[in-house]
């Protein structure tokens, strides 16, 4: 099945800077590719998202880019501010295929941003 | 437009008992997906509901079972609960086929002792 390596497992930065996330998958079927962010005692909730017909999406400081050939998916955070703070994760699945839509994820990043 | 609703949001069992777990999807979203989180790690796929049929299933044994409901509200139950099941238990809805994302709840958290 799907395999999910995440690096790093914590990270901090200083406010203002950019902060990178990265990640591999080992499933060449998969297409989707989600990030989520999850605050102490809260759900995850989807930040950026990217499929395979796609390198590269930005949502105003949030970016993700994909590498199908590698098989890796990076996030990037641009000008970090204080409520960035939280754990990352990033997933993958081989939707929109019905039946297939399971999310594998990456074991997180904790995400510090020092004021 | 509400999200997607939990509950318990806590819940404390003795190993070998029974928990049912609930879930309300966001409006409109008619699949419902669990996930298992246990402590600093990933969530895990359980399994997924779509019409009230099951459609995939990850790794867990048949103890974990569920149920969807017309109004695509859904169940996890926990049949003969062990110490491993402690964790964080999220429910996930989406329109079928993950289109447009996945929406989390808050989860429940479950302590078995």
């Amino acid at each position: 099945g799907e395999n999910v390596e995440q690096h790093p497992s914590t990270l901090s930065v200083q406010e203002g800077d950019s902060a990178v996330i990265k990640c591999t998958y080992s499933d060449s079927a998969s297409n989707y590719f989600p990030w989520y962010k999850q605050e102490l005692g809260k759900g995850p909730q989807l930040i950026i998202d990217i499929r395979s017909n796609v390198g590269e999406k930005k949502d105003q400081r949030i970016a993700v880019t994909l590498n199908k050939t590698a098989k890796h998916f990076s996030l990037h955070i641009t000008e970090t501010q204080p409520e960035d703070s939280a754990v990352y994760f990033c997933a993958a699945s081989k939707g929109p295929n019905f039946g297939n839509e399971k999310l594998t994820f990456g074991t997180g990043t904790r995400l510090t941003i020092i004021p | 437009e509400t999200g997607v609703t939990q509950s318990p949001t806590h819940l404390i069992k003795t190993r070998g008992q029974q928990v049912t777990l609930r879930c309300s999807s966001q409006s409109g979203h008619n699949t419902v997906s669990w996930y298992q989180q246990a402590l600093g790690q990933g969530p895990q796929f359980i399994f997924q509901y779509y019409r009230e049929e099951e459609n995939g299933r990850g790794n867990f044994p048949p103890r974990f079972s569920g149920l969807q409901f017309p109004n695509y509200s859904s169940e996890l139950n926990v049949n003969a609960l062990e110490l491993d099941d402690s964790a964080l238990y999220l429910c996930a809805s989406s329109l079928p086929q993950g289109k447009y994302g996945y929406t989390f709840g808050s989860g429940t958290r479950l302590t078995v002792v």
